[in-house]
């Protein structure tokens, strides 16, 4: 039973442009979003976030987007940058699970080509 | 130290053998998760403390993983009776909040 889904496994933007991370998840308890990056060979690393009471969480050339009725969120990188090319996780805390666990997705590898 | 730092980085365990998987946490967090992430996919939760007391455990995948943190600070996952299906990395993350959970590199295990 996957909660939170990345149906992407891959994805390959030219430099400058807008990169668009997907994800959506089923559970309608959810109520906090989290998008993570991750480098090989080392942890995750907390990007953005958003609350469920949100529907935009903006900082600097990260943006999130959440669509509670689509339960559908999304991550726009603008201009993409070399350094950005990376394994982007999202993740959902909340409902029956409690706050204090992550739920992943499986993840989308994002490739900024020069 | 600065980060949360997870050792080894790297363990071969033969099937059967126990092994023992360290994390130091961020200095002064309450919180302390462990999570295992298989290959190609997104870590998966197996255990929260909030410091000493071991609050959540519903992740753990089967009576061979334990995992301890005596003194809320220092952490250790044991898996014992090592099965190939063990091998993942092992990660761990600590935090003020779930919604700031910082994770250290991880220990990658390999059960041969």
């Amino acid at each position: 039973d996957q909660q939170v889904k990345q149906n992407s496994p891959s994805l390959s933007v030219q430099e400058g442009r807008i990169s668009i991370l997907n994800c959506d998840y089923t559970n309608s308890m959810f109520d906090y979003f989290l998008w993570y990056k991750k480098y090989p060979a080392e942890g995750p690393t907390f990007l953005i976030s958003i609350s469920s009471i949100k529907d935009k969480n903006e900082d600097g050339r990260f943006t999130v987007f959440l669509n509670k009725s689509a339960k559908h969120l999304s991550l726009h990188i603008v201009p993409s940058q070399p350094g950005d090319s990376a394994v982007y996780f999202c993740a959902a805390s909340g409902g029956v699970q409690g706050a204090q666990k992550l739920v992943f997705g499986q993840g989308t590898r994002l490739t900024i080509n020069p | 130290g600065a980060g949360v730092s997870q050792s080894p980085r790297y363990k071969v365990a033969k099937r059967g053998q126990d092994v023992a998987l360290r994390c130091d946490p961020i200095s002064g967090h309450v919180s302390l998760f462990w999570y295992q992430q298989a290959l190609g996919q997104g870590p998966e939760f197996l255990t929260y403390f909030q410091n000493e007391a071991q609050l959540d455990k519903s992740g753990l995948p089967s009576d061979r993983f334990f995992a301890e943190r005596p003194e809320g600070s220092v952490s250790t996952l044991k898996i014992q009776r090592t099965q190939q299906e063990d091998s993942a990395v092992y990660l761990c993350a600590s935090s003020h909040r779930v919604t700031e959970a910082f994770f250290g590199q991880g220990t990658r295990l390999t059960v041969v």
